[in-house]
């Protein structure tokens, strides 16, 4: 069965600064992945997913992502945070078939300090 | 892009009562809907997938009888929590996806669900 971990439960970063959440997940083979954003009592916004090709994806808001398959790891990036990104972050992995709902990590809740 | 338009988005019931929530898929057509459940700060747990026309498969530990998927069209499905008690209170969010995998999973804004 495939699972995702998420490491850090909570991240806190000074606005302005570069953002590295950390993903790792466990699959047999190459699965898809997603970076999902998740405000107080909303839906999830997809940031960005990876399916194949290229391992650095982009995403919308101005994150990115790096799939490392020796690492079995799919790392968000931001080079500067807004306050506005303070939000909940779930990476999420999905079975190449597609017939199977996500498998989501625990979540990173992200900070912003002033 | 595509969208889900999940209602209501909170809901209050009495203990013992049904409630149902819809999942709409608006400018797609959704092959495949799935239902998650969310409790406070916590991630979200997969508790079932339907495909149009046929019947749910619910995860390990789902009561299916307690949660009634139908996925009647292409663009609507819905989950009636059956006999609601206080417990199945939680955040209940659905996903649809159309047959290409590529454009991913689209996620209704959820449904907040207390039972008192």
């Amino acid at each position: 069965a495939q699972s995702v971990t998420q490491p850090d439960i909570h991240i806190t970063v000074s606005e302005g600064a570069s953002l590295e959440l950390r993903c790792n997940y466990s699959y047999g083979a190459t699965p898809y992945l997603f970076w999902y954003v998740q405000s107080p009592g909303q839906g999830l916004q997809l940031l960005l997913k990876y399916f194949s090709g290229d391992t650095l994806v982009q995403g919308i808001k101005g994150f990115e992502a790096e799939f490392k398959r020796s690492q079995s790891s799919f790392n968000l990036r931001k080079p500067s945070v807004h306050w506005s990104d303070a939000a909940e972050y779930f990476c999420a992995v999905g079975a190449r078939g597609g017939a199977d709902g996500l498998t989501f990590g625990k979540g990173t809740h992200l900070i912003i300090q002033p | 892009g595509a969208v889900v338009s999940q209602h209501p988005s909170r809901v209050i019931c009495k203990s013992g009562t049904s409630v149902k929530i819809e999942c709409r898929s608006l400018d797609f057509q959704a092959t495949t809907m799935f239902w998650y459940r969310q409790f406070p700060k916590q991630s979200l747990m997969l508790m079932a997938t339907s495909n149009e026309g046929s019947k749910a498969t619910y995860e390990q530990g789902v009561e299916k009888d307690k949660f009634l998927i139908n996925h009647a069209s292409l663009t609507l499905s819905t989950l009636t929590v059956t006999s609601a008690h206080p417990e199945d209170s939680s955040f209940y969010i659905c996903s649809a996806r159309s047959g290409q995998v590529l454009y991913g999973y689209t996620f209704g804004s959820g449904t907040r669900l207390t039972v008192v």
